[in-house]
């Protein structure tokens, strides 16, 4: 099993501020998909494949990284990005999530 | 408009039974892999079960397989997730899922198993 271990577990970013999230996975990956999760609401597809835009997705968003070392980047943090952000990696079975970063405003 | 709606959940006994569907509608519920992915509460995400367009592969991890079978109904866009021997641990809010990746997920139905 690939094992996906997000960092940090927790950071609060202030408007404006770049904010930089990583993903590292206990063995090589192909890529890597990352969701959004709000405070009781469903999670949805935020970057596909390591960099990819999910449809309505700002552009302040990206993703890069390969092999076994993937990161999410916010150019510039908006109120309505806080939330907690998962990894995920669909190379082999069985399908893994990384803990989530929680990522809150300052 | 893609829409997955899960119902079935609810509060049920250790070593009981129950059953989720998920009804799709927006697409051409046939032409994609499902699955089910499931979080606890005030958990992280962790990946159910997977199962094929025909629905002759079906994929489980560790913890639920055995005790965990998706099926599906292409002609009534319906997915399922029968689940037996339940245990405490698999007390969560249950989501249907398209995938691949997870594209579109339904609300979530919430699976108590509790004495």
């Amino acid at each position: 099993e690939i094992v996906l271990t997000q960092s940090p577990t927790t950071m609060a970013a202030s408007p404006g501020e770049k904010v930089t999230l990583t993903c590292r996975a206990s063995s090589s990956v192909s890529y890597m998909h990352w969701y959004q999760q709000r405070s009781g609401a469903s999670p949805k597809l935020w970057i596909y494949e390591t960099s990819k835009l999910a449809s309505g997705v700002p552009n302040r968003f990206s993703g890069s990284g390969s092999g076994t070392s993937y990161s999410l980047t916010i150019n510039s943090m908006e109120t309505e990005d806080a939330a907690t952000y998962y990894c995920q990696q669909g190379s082999s079975y069985p399908y893994t999530f990384g803990a989530g970063t929680k990522l809150e405003l300052k | 408009e893609v829409q997955l709606v899960e119902s079935g959940g609810g509060l049920v006994q250790p070593g009981r039974s129950l059953k989720l569907s998920c009804a799709a509608s927006g697409f051409t519920f046939s032409n994609y892999y499902m699955a089910w992915v499931r979080q606890a509460p005030k958990k992280g995400l962790e990946w159910v079960a997977t199962i094929s367009t025909s629905g002759s592969r079906t994929y489980y991890p560790d913890s639920v397989k055995g005790r965990f079978t998706i099926s599906r109904d292409n002609a009534k866009s319906s997915l399922y997730l029968q689940m037996n021997s339940l245990k405490s641990e698999d007390t969560a809010t249950y989501y249907c899922a398209r995938h691949s990746p997870f594209n579109y997920w339904g609300q979530g139905v919430m699976v108590t198993v509790s004495s």
